[in-house]
């Protein structure tokens, strides 16, 4: 059983199409979170959701919309996609009540933009 | 603000040699520390954490880290390398009450036969 797993692990696409990232958890937590990770492997964060509700926008283009239709899933869509979008998402889950809140990371999304 | 530097982007040591990966953390509370390793082409997996307590800390395949208030930092170590442990290594960082982890640019651990 994956705990976090995202889909598709690979996505290649046009400039200015529209792409959706999907992310999905079995680990019982409230909070989910998208990260970027650019081509130095610098890792960013871009969202949190708590119960289905927004927390944190890290100043993100509002061409990116994520949308949580449950505690279990976290989707990423994109739109209008540029070259500098050209990255690894990563899906993470915690636990906003939790004493730590150490995360829990799925396998990535590598997303290239032609 | 919270922050986090570590020091060196590339490490390289041979097999059975110590592995030394730096971190230097910064906050104006106490912080909650935590090391993570990327093989290549896979997500982030937790090897240890410092809450509160004792500040040398066991994680997984044999790394341990120790938290230095004094110095602000919370350096990774592992006494002997294996060739298995040749990957990306991040520290990151969390202060209570704050939903994110502000990472740091990461360290690329070369091991050499």
């Amino acid at each position: 059983d994956t705990a976090v797993s995202q889909t598709p692990k690979y996505l290649v696409t046009q400039m200015g199409n529209d792409k959706s990232i999907k992310c999905e958890q079995n680990l019982g937590h409230d909070t989910m979170y998208w990260y970027k990770q650019d081509s130095k492997k610098f890792l960013k964060i871009m969202f949190s959701y708590n119960n289905k509700e927004l927390i944190i926008n890290e100043t993100v283009p509002n061409r990116f919309s994520p949308k949580s239709p449950d505690k279990a899933h976290l989707n990423l869509h994109i739109n209008s996609l540029e070259l500098g979008d050209s990255a690894v998402y990563f899906c993470a889950t915690g636990l906003a009540g939790g004493r730590y809140n150490e995360q829990f990371f799925g396998p990535g999304t590598r997303l290239t933009v032609l | 603000a919270q922050s986090v530097t570590q020091l060196g982007s590339h490490v390289s040591v041979s097999e059975g040699a110590l592995v030394l990966l730096r971190c230097n953390y910064s906050s104006s509370v106490p912080p909650y520390l935590f090391w993570y390793v990327q093989y290549p082409n896979q997500g982030l997996q937790l090897l240890l954490k410092y809450t509160t307590g004792a500040t040398l800390v066991k994680g997984i395949n044999g790394f341990e880290a120790e938290f230095k208030k004094s110095e602000t930092s919370f350096h990774l170590t592992k006494p002997s390398a294996h060739m298995s442990d040749a990957a990306e290594y991040f520290c990151a960082v969390r202060v209570q009450g704050a939903q994110k982890l502000v990472f740091g640019q990461g360290t690329r651990l070369t091991i050499n036969p």
